[in-house]
């Protein structure tokens, strides 16, 4: 069955910190996908990766990081978290560049405090 | 670029009660068209799909169909129930756009017994 997990459900987190929102996928996926959800906001893109070592910014890299140093392992990373990241982060994986279909984890929801 | 609209919530209806929820969207090239369901405390999963115009996804006795002439891919069910209540979301890939997936803002419903 496909999987892509979440390292955390929930999280909280001190303003300045640094955090790492970790994710795996155990489908063999080319591109990995962050993104965050808020209330009227729906979903929007941080970074993508299409490969290993490759990343793309989406439509608010702003305050975000991320590293991709194995196929299956996406981590974001918030360089010094501010409470107005404090969202749901969901993560979520495509077999290949021309697949359409999406398979997210089950998020984590950050509280900056 | 691409964008995808549909209706604010919340939406509330009773058991059995018919759902409609509208979804219209802008594409520069042929785009893929899509129904995610967040169902509460879980990421997206996904309910539905149609890759070309006049086709209909369909899944759990939810449908929609791919509307060319419109720009439209509404979502119906015929009979819902109270397991149904979550958030909806619309959500379109472009292959012009790198197969982006491009998220309208969710819509949550509410089923009330």
């Amino acid at each position: 069955d496909v999987k892509v997990t979440q390292s955390s459900r929930y999280l909280v987190k001190r303003t300045g910190e640094k955090v790492f929102l970790e994710c795996v996928q155990d489908m063999d996926h080319e591109n990995m996908f962050w993104y965050r959800q808020d209330p009227g906001l729906g979903l929007r893109l941080i970074y993508f990766s299409y490969d290993v070592k490759m990343k793309e910014k989406g439509d608010i890299p702003e305050g975000y990081s991320v590293s991709r140093e194995k196929k299956e392992r996406f981590s974001l990373i918030l360089e010094s978290a501010s409470t107005n990241q404090t969202s749901m982060y969901l993560c979520a994986s495509t077999p290949g560049r021309l697949a359409t279909e999406a398979f997210f984890g089950q998020g984590t929801r950050l509280t900056v405090v | 670029g691409n964008s995808v609209t549909q209706m604010e919530g919340p939406v509330t209806l009773s058991e059995e009660a018919f759902l409609t929820i509208n979804c219209t969207y802008t594409a520069t090239g042929y785009p893929s068209l899509f129904w995610y369901v967040q169902y509460p405390g879980e990421g997206l999963q996904l309910l539905l799909k149609a890759t070309k115009a006049d086709d209909k996804g369909s899944n759990k006795g939810f449908e929609a169909t791919y509307r060319k002439e419109t720009t439209s891919f509404h979502l119906e069910k015929g009979s819902v129930q109270v397991s149904d209540s979550a958030v909806y979301f619309c959500a379109l890939s472009d292959e012009d756009a790198g197969n982006m997936l491009t998220f309208g803002g969710g819509t949550r419903l509410m089923v009330k017994p």
